[in-house]
């Protein structure tokens, strides 16, 4: 079955700070992987998404996110977090029919100013 | 920009009673779609529909019914509401063009039951 699993439930960090939030997937086909971002009281919003060519994806607010297929990733980065980078951050991928989107459980950011 | 939007933020209701969560789209998106949003679980879907009148189960179903009469508009429906579905209740809508359509989501129903 498909899934996907977050590493880090809960990350803290200080301004400046580099920031890399793990996502793995499994699922051996062709995959689509997005991040999704919730800022406090805010709908979830889209930060970026892969779906082929370079694995090297970038998003809004300089989050970027690299897809390794040999390893099943798809980690967000940004080299310099901000307060206002405080929310919850979830990976996703695509089901194998294309319908419906499969969540991982969220990692909260916490960034001290 | 898309927007979606859902009937109410915050709903109260109590143990059995029937509830009715809307969610409207003015994007002309065939996709629909239901989670529910619970800390540590993250989001898990509940129902999807890809046309008017057609749905789909999604992981949760068990409690919920949908409804889709109108292509902007899709309803979640719990017959007989339960502590256990005290949630937030987000909706999210997208386009049928293939692998590369985004969901976009409403702001969530945050939903109590008493």
């Amino acid at each position: 079955a498909q899934s996907v699993s977050q590493h880090n439930h809960h990350v803290i960090l200080s301004e400046a700070a580099s920031l890399e939030l793990g996502c793995n997937y499994s699922y051996g086909g062709t995959v689509n992987l997005f991040w999704y971002v919730q800022y406090p009281g805010q709908h979830l919003q889209l930060l970026l998404k892969y779906f082929s060519g370079d694995p090297l994806v970038k998003g809004i607010k300089g989050f970027e996110a690299e897809f390794i297929k040999s390893k099943f990733s798809f980690n967000l980065r940004k080299p310099s977090v901000q307060w206002s980078d405080t929310a919850e951050y979830f990976c996703a991928l695509r089901n194998q029919a294309g319908t419906a989107l499969i969540f991982g459980k969220g990692t909260t950011l916490s960034v001290s100013s | 920009d898309v927007k979606v939007t859902q009937s109410s933020r915050y709903l109260v209701k109590r143990t059995g009673e029937k509830v009715f969560l809307e969610c409207v789209q003015d994007m002309d998106h065939e996709n629909m779609f239901w989670y529910r949003q619970d800390p540590g679980l993250g989001l898990r879907l509940i129902y999807f529909s890809y046309d008017v009148k057609m749905k789909e189960k999604g992981d949760i179903p068990e409690g919920y019914s949908v409804s889709r009469e109108k292509k902007e508009r899709f309803s979640l429906i719990l017959e007989s509401a339960s502590t256990n579905q005290t949630s937030m209740y987000l909706c999210a809508s997208s386009s049928s063009g293939g692998s590369t359509d985004t969901q976009y989501f409403g702001p969530g129903t945050r939903l109590t039951v008493l």
